[in-house]
């Protein structure tokens, strides 16, 4: 497809377990962006990556929380011992270069609920 | 880490009201961006604007940045059910790549 997707689309897991969140952005896309939102809530920034480096991770709530991603593809959110706070949903973004007036597209998120 | 004040966060009007919505900060940004999103999607970008004082005009939405760039106006006259959504607006920190959201200000347009 042309835009960016993310799987699952939603998560039920246990408090404790490890999740792994994937986001596919749009094809020739160098920076790829990953927030959170809480219900009714505004985006909170978590890590974007240039290329496959990242120079940014200062939003990683925890070190419970860490991402990575292949070259210029796909990246994998991974959230270890998960919370009942974890749960939220998780939105990828990309965009042609990582400057914040670039158009930054936007998957329709994963939404993760801890139990 | 600048931050974004909206209001309203919920706005509740009928078809063909005008309405506005305020994002404010006590930070300058370079730029600030206004987003709309739908239940169970990620949000879309409107407009970006850039230079203080700055008017853009999409149909029946205007959008305007504040001559400091500290704050930003969204306007949307005679309001249709289809614009019910949740608007953020987002600053461009000036020396990084990220963007600061707003909470959103969730309108409803009833018909």
């Amino acid at each position: 497809g042309a835009g960016v997707s993310q799987s699952p689309s939603n998560k039920v897991t246990e408090k404790g377990k490890d999740v792994e969140l994937r986001c596919d952005p749009i094809s020739g896309h160098t920076a790829l962006y990953w927030y959170r939102q809480r219900l009714g809530q505004g985006l909170e920034f978590l890590i974007y990556f240039q290329g496959n480096s990242a120079p940014d991770k200062s939003g990683l709530p925890s070190d419970r929380f860490s991402a990575e991603r292949t070259g210029e593809s796909v990246s994998t959110l991974t959230i270890q011992r998960t919370q009942q706070e974890d749960s939220a949903v998780y939105l990828c973004a990309s965009s042609l270069v990582a400057r914040g007036t670039y158009e930054q597209y936007f998957g329709p998120g994963t939404r993760l609920t801890v139990t | 880490t600048q931050l974004l004040e909206q209001s309203p966060q919920f706005l509740s009007i009928q078809e063909g009201e005008n309405l506005t919505v305020y994002c404010n900060s006590s930070s300058v940004f370079s730029s600030l961006q206004w987003y709309r999103q739908e239940p169970g999607e990620g949000p879309v970008l409107l407009v970006t604007v850039v230079t203080g004082g700055e008017v853009k005009k999409l149909k029946r939405l205007t959008f305007q940045f504040g001559d400091a760039r500290k704050d930003s106006s969204l306007h949307i006259t005679a309001a249709q059910p289809g614009d019910t959504g949740l608007y953020l607006c987002a600053g461009d920190e000036t020396s990084g790549s990220r963007l600061t959201f707003g909470e959103g200000t969730q309108l409803t347009v009833n018909p």
